[in-house]
């Protein structure tokens, strides 16, 4: 199925370093989301974007709803163990009729203490 | 409950065999979504369910996958005569609309092992 790009694929940063990571589309998008995922777990949604240019922060984590509503990046400042994890972003549209949810094929999060 | 919930939890089943996976959206979410997520892969959509309108089926892989969603709440996730290749895990979200702003909310998923 169609997937939106996302980068990194995969990170190794070091305890209190910032991460950033985006997704971009060749289509528009009305709503982007973040997500994060642990082993075993199902997506917890993060930051939800609703505006072109929109750029929300929630706690350590900023993210923004590209201008051109083609891309969206997130962010996090002073990275933490327990942010360990797969990262999705999620682009939604209506779609021939229905609304569809288009995932990026996800950033792999690893942080060293 | 206050989320979705899916059960069971995991499934362990022989090839050939029928499975069901079920999801309970939260409460008052018109719209819900399957998705199968492969081992280190992304979420492959599979059906989605809005409201009383009729599914988007466009992305079940064969016609053993079907769904039902009844009295618009709780979904079940049919595979029959199951393969090896549908191994993976079954997330089930669901989202309400609300003057425009949709977000989706997911279960923990059901790990489905073919042996």
């Amino acid at each position: 199925g169609q997937q939106l790009n996302q980068s990194p694929q995969s990170m190794f940063i070091q305890e209190g370093e910032d991460v950033s990571m985006n997704c971009t589309s060749s289509s528009i998008f009305n709503t982007w989301l973040w997500y994060k995922q642990e082993p075993g777990e199902g997506p917890v949604l993060l930051i939800a974007l609703y505006k072109a240019g929109e750029l929300t922060s929630n706690g350590r984590l900023t993210a923004q709803f590209g201008i051109t509503r083609k891309d969206s990046f997130l962010n996090i400042s002073a990275s933490i163990p327990s942010d360990v994890g797969i990262y999705f972003c999620a682009g939604h549209r209506r779609t021939s009729g229905t609304y569809k949810y288009i995932f990026g094929t996800g950033t792999r999060l690893k942080v060293l203490a | 409950g206050a989320g979705v919930s899916q059960s069971p939890s995991n499934k362990v089943t022989e090839k050939g065999k029928d499975v069901e996976l079920r999801c309970d959206p939260i409460s008052g979410h018109t719209a819900l979504y399957w998705y199968r997520q492969s081992l280190g892969q992304g979420l492959e959509f599979l059906i989605y369910f809005q409201g009383n309108s009729a599914p988007d089926k466009s992305g079940l892989p064969s016609d053993r996958f079907s769904a039902e969603r009844t009295g618009g709440s709780v979904s079940t996730l049919t595979i029959q005569r199951t393969q090896q290749e549908d191994s993976a895990v079954y997330l089930c979200a669901s989202s309400l609309s609300r003057g425009g702003q949709e977000t989706q909310y997911f279960g923990p998923g059901t790990r489905l092992l073919v042996l």
